[in-house]
């Protein structure tokens, strides 16, 4: 059972457009939710994370939309860029000590058109 | 500062020979998590230590894997008897404390391929 949704496997856009990548989870323990970037052959980089007492988180050109309720978060890339393109994995953790293990989603590619 | 590292970077096993995997964590760091991550997949948890202190190993998928971090610092992931699905890169991640809005921090993984 998929707890961790990315129904996207790969999105294009325009450089300098918004990019939106979209995560959907099921389970209502997750209290925690994070962005990682993935380049070929490289470990996942962090992006940008967000608890489940904001439903906004920005940093720079990234920012984390999240919707309790619909158990759905959001990334948005503005301006996209080229280096930008990646795989990008949203994943989720509940707060209880002892219990931090991440769960991802499989994953959407992103390619920022020149 | 040096980030997490991992080796070897690539390994080629024969079914049924014994593998171990090596993860140097970010320095002080108190946790470190291993995930397996199949192609096209995402990173799927394995087990996690808060210092030498095995919390969590519900994810692995057999006796056949074991993990150990006996100083609490570098970590190894053994397979025993590697089969063909064992095929997958190995991440390691550490992070500071033992808080999880701490962020993880990956190394680069071990690409595993079993023939």
């Amino acid at each position: 059972d998929q707890q961790v949704k990315q129904n996207s496997p790969s999105l294009s856009v325009q450089e300098g457009r918004i990019s939106i990548l979209n995560c959907d989870y099921t389970n209502s323990m997750f209290d925690y939710f994070l962005w990682y970037k993935k380049y070929p052959a490289e470990g996942p980089t962090f992006l940008i994370s967000i608890s489940s007492i904001k439903d906004k988180n920005e940093d720079g050109r990234f920012t984390v939309f999240l919707n309790k309720s619909a158990k759905h978060l959001s990334l948005h890339i503005v301006p996209s860029q080229p280096g930008d393109s990646a795989v990008y994995f949203c994943a989720a953790s509940p707060l209880d000590f002892g219990n931090e293990k991440l769960t991802f989603g499989t994953g959407t590619r992103l390619t920022i058109i020149p | 500062g040096a980030g997490v590292s991992q080796s070897p970077r690539y390994k080629v096993a024969k079914r049924g020979q014994d593998v171990a995997l090596r993860c140097d964590p970010i320095s002080g760091h108190v946790s470190l998590f291993w995930y397996q991550q199949a192609l096209g997949q995402g990173p799927e948890f394995l087990t996690y230590f808060q210092n030498e202190a095995q919390l969590d190993k519900s994810g692995l998928p057999s006796d056949r894997f074991f993990a150990e971090r006996p100083e609490g610092s570098v970590s190894t992931l053994k397979i025993q008897r590697t089969q063909q699905e064992d095929s997958a890169v190995y991440l390691c991640a550490s992070r500071d404390s033992g808080r999880a809005v701490e962020t993880q921090y990956f190394g680069p993984g071990t690409r595993l391929l079993v023939l």
